[in-house]
């Protein structure tokens, strides 16, 4: 199995501040394509996940761009998260998970909160 | 817009089976362009995923659950359905029923799109 490590696990960040969070998978996850196969999803308190980053970098649909996602030096396995200027509503857990092959991997989550 | 509806017992004791249904609305299933998927989350912790199936009726689990997971799905009523048997209290969990996204040439999945919101299920005597 792909094993994703994030980190920080607890994130607490000063509005307007921007915030990162790491994500590293115990294999690459570039495919023959092209693409990182490595999305990121923000679970809101009391809700289910939602897709915020795909392939690496690609923003969901009615994703503000104050989020985005990029990966490192091209190796497949190290990937980022950046917010920009944090906002109140930005609070929960956002998770990795690798969709290059089953079983499909999450990270642990980093639980992002407020000062 | 489509939307995910988790149906179920909210309480299994153990060694039983636990039995789930998701209904979608606002598209079908019968499309070559997702997997139809459930995902879990046990109190407090992260996100597991149990497995997918295919329009065509393949499926893919997890192997720690492989043995124990069968999926199906049912065109006529835009539904499928996750049976868990054998349960313990580990199975206590959230379960989410989610879209997952593929590319139609050979079908890899991209991403989970759309999420019910979960139905609890506890396992218990």
């Amino acid at each position: 199995d792909i094993v994703m490590t994030q980190s920080p696990l607890s994130l607490p960040v000063t509005p307007g501040e921007s915030a990162s969070i790491s994500c590293r998978s115990s294999q690459s996850l570039l495919r023959s394509d092209g693409n990182n196969y490595l999305d990121w999803y923000l679970q809101k308190p009391g809700q289910s996940p939602q897709l915020l980053i795909y392939l690496g970098s690609n923003r969901a649909s009615g994703v503000p761009d104050r989020f985005s996602g990029s990966g490192s030096g091209g190796s497949g396995t190290d990937f980022t998260l950046k917010i920009s200027r944090v906002e109140s509503e930005d609070v929960g857990v956002y998770y990795c998970m690798q969709a290059l092959q089953t079983p499909i991997t999450f990270g642990q989550g980093t639980r992002l909160e407020i000062k | 817009q489509v939307q995910l509806q988790e149906s179920g017992p909210g309480l299994v004791k153990p060694s039983q089976t636990l039995s789930l249904t998701c209904t979608v609305s606002g598209g079908s299933i019968n499309s070559a362009s997702y997997y139809w998927s459930w995902i879990r989350q046990a109190p407090e912790k992260g996100l597991e995923w149990i497995g997918y199936l295919y329009y065509t009726g393949s499926t893919n689990y997890n192997p720690s659950l492989n043995s124990r997971v069968t999926m199906s799905l049912d065109t006529s009523t835009n539904q499928f359905s996750l049976k868990l048997n054998s349960v313990t209290t580990a199975d206590t969990a959230v379960y989410f029923c989610a879209r997952g996204y593929c590319t139609t040439s050979s079908c890899q999945l991209y991403y989970f799109d759309y999420w019910g919101r979960g139905t609890r299920v506890s396992v218990s005597s």
